[in-house]
């Protein structure tokens, strides 16, 4: 079945890049998703990308989809302290839109 | 527009009783999936309904259960909670119309202590 790793902590300086993996053993979707999740709050879609597509940039957001290697990675240039958050990495389950299987999440700390 | 809004957002239980949860999907959505968040399972999706019936289901014990009404809004209830029921709820909504990119907009949660 499918499965997403990510790993678990990233911690960078306020400005740096942030990088952000994530790899999957199967994938026949369309879209692969990344999301947010604040203390507290829920999730919020913060990009995607369309499976014929290797890069995405949306502002600071840089999404490369290596689909030989089923790898997928967020790059967040310039990362400041409210980018501190939980990312998942995400993509539906058996080609339904709405049955996701998230990645366990990847916490990012940013210091000053 | 709104955003998908859950009820409760914290609630206490013992072991055995039984909760409902709330939720109202962003107006004009017509599909409502349901996942429960754990420390040591993570996401892990629950089922989705779409006017008002059940299309998709995961891998939970017949105790978990889900009701779509007619406008859109739904409900899950676990029954004889047990202690590893513990999680945040989160209900998510989404357009599914023909432009649809499958974006899902989560709601905040419903964060369950079952002691």
């Amino acid at each position: 079945g499918e499965d997403v790793e990510q790993s678990l902590f990233l911690s960078v300086r306020e400005g740096d890049s942030s990088v952000i993996n994530c790899t999957y053993t199967d994938s026949s979707s369309t879209y692969l998703y990344w999301y947010k999740q604040e203390p507290g709050a829920g999730l919020q879609l913060l990009t995607y990308i369309f499976s014929n597509m290797d890069m995405k940039q949306d502002q600071r957001l840089t999404v490369l989809l290596n689909k030989k290697d089923k790898h997928l990675s967020l790059r967040i240039a310039d990362t400041q302290t409210g980018d501190s958050a939980i990312y998942f990495c995400a993509f539906p389950i058996s080609g339904g839109y709405n049955k996701l299987i998230f990645g366990a999440g990847t916490r990012l700390a940013v210091h000053p | 527009k709104a955003g998908v809004t859950q009820t409760p957002r914290y609630l206490i239980k013992t072991r055995g009783q039984q909760v409902t949860l709330s939720c109202s999907p962003i107006s004009g959505h017509r599909s409502v999936s349901w996942y429960q968040q754990t420390p040591g399972q993570g996401l892990q999706f629950l089922f989705e309904y779409f006017s008002e019936t059940q299309r998709n289901k995961g891998n939970f014990p017949g105790r978990f259960s889900g009701r779509q009404f007619s406008n859109s809004r739904s409900e899950m209830n676990v029954s004889t909670l047990e202690l590893g029921d513990s999680a945040l709820y989160l209900c998510a909504s989404s357009f599914n119309g023909p432009t649809n990119t499958g974006e899902l907009f989560f709601g905040e949660g419903s964060r369950l202590t079952v002691l």
